[in-house]
């Protein structure tokens, strides 16, 4: 089974709705993140939580939100939905000290 | 913040040539880390390799071998012997304290048979 899973993998929704991209992790990390890709671009952080109590915005938090449910869980929330956040949306965990970050599969999200 | 630069593209090989994919970044972190990671057709991201910045050694592991030059800000990377499961986007990632990573925007690695 994979360390780090994505629900949905993809998802079609409308302008204006609300929708939940979920991240789970079995590698029993404490950091996790949430990234988005555009195509024919590279990664941006959105948030990152270092422990269930800590939450913090990265490069582009605006139009979006996090929930850190329990170690092995976060969310990532899109309270309006709207074009211009149809990407490729990534979750990944590292453990403390580590360094190394290890990504989830990708969830594709497109907003009409 | 960090910046990263990898002004290549993409790159178009035959199998089994080799591939040398630059990265220049700027950070003003004194100690940081430096990654590589490949994003095949399929859309994952994969880990290949990571460095320290206190840690200038160059090694290889397997096909993959990397050039660290601090002095220079650069961090390349090679593929020997391309094969034609090496085409992929590769992202150039430092990772400042905290873990935080800044991507590159990708070189793109197409490798015919």
């Amino acid at each position: 089974d994979a360390d780090v899973t994505q629900t949905p993998r993809n998802r079609i929704t409308k302008t204006g709705k609300r929708i939940m991209l979920e991240c789970s992790q079995t590698k029993g990390h404490d950091r996790m993140y949430w990234y988005r890709q555009d195509p024919g671009l590279g990664l941006r952080l959105i948030y990152y939580s270092f422990d269930v109590k800590d939450i913090n915005k990265g490069e582009i938090s605006d139009g979006y939100s996090v929930s850190r449910q329990a170690q092995a869980k976060f969310s990532l929330s899109l309270e309006s939905a709207i074009p211009n956040q149809t990407a490729l949306y990534f979750c990944a965990t590292s453990g403390a000290g580590e360094e190394t970050q290890y990504f989830g599969p990708g969830t594709r999200l497109l907003v009409l | 913040a960090q910046k990263v630069t990898q002004a290549q593209t993409e790159i178009s090989v035959v199998e089994k040539e080799d591939v040398t994919l630059d990265c220049v970044y700027e950070t003003r972190d004194t100690t940081y880390y430096l990654f590589w990671y490949k994003q095949p057709p399929s859309g994952e991201l994969v880990f290949l390799i990571r460095r320290n910045s206190f840690d200038e050694q160059n090694e290889i592991s397997g096909r993959y071998s990397w050039n660290f030059q601090k002095s220079t800000s650069s961090f390349n990377f090679t593929i020997t012997a391309s094969q034609v499961v090496d085409s992929a986007v590769y992202f150039c990632a430092p990772g400042a304290a905290g873990n935080k990573l800044t991507f590159g925007g990708g070189t793109r690695v197409l490798v015919k048979p």
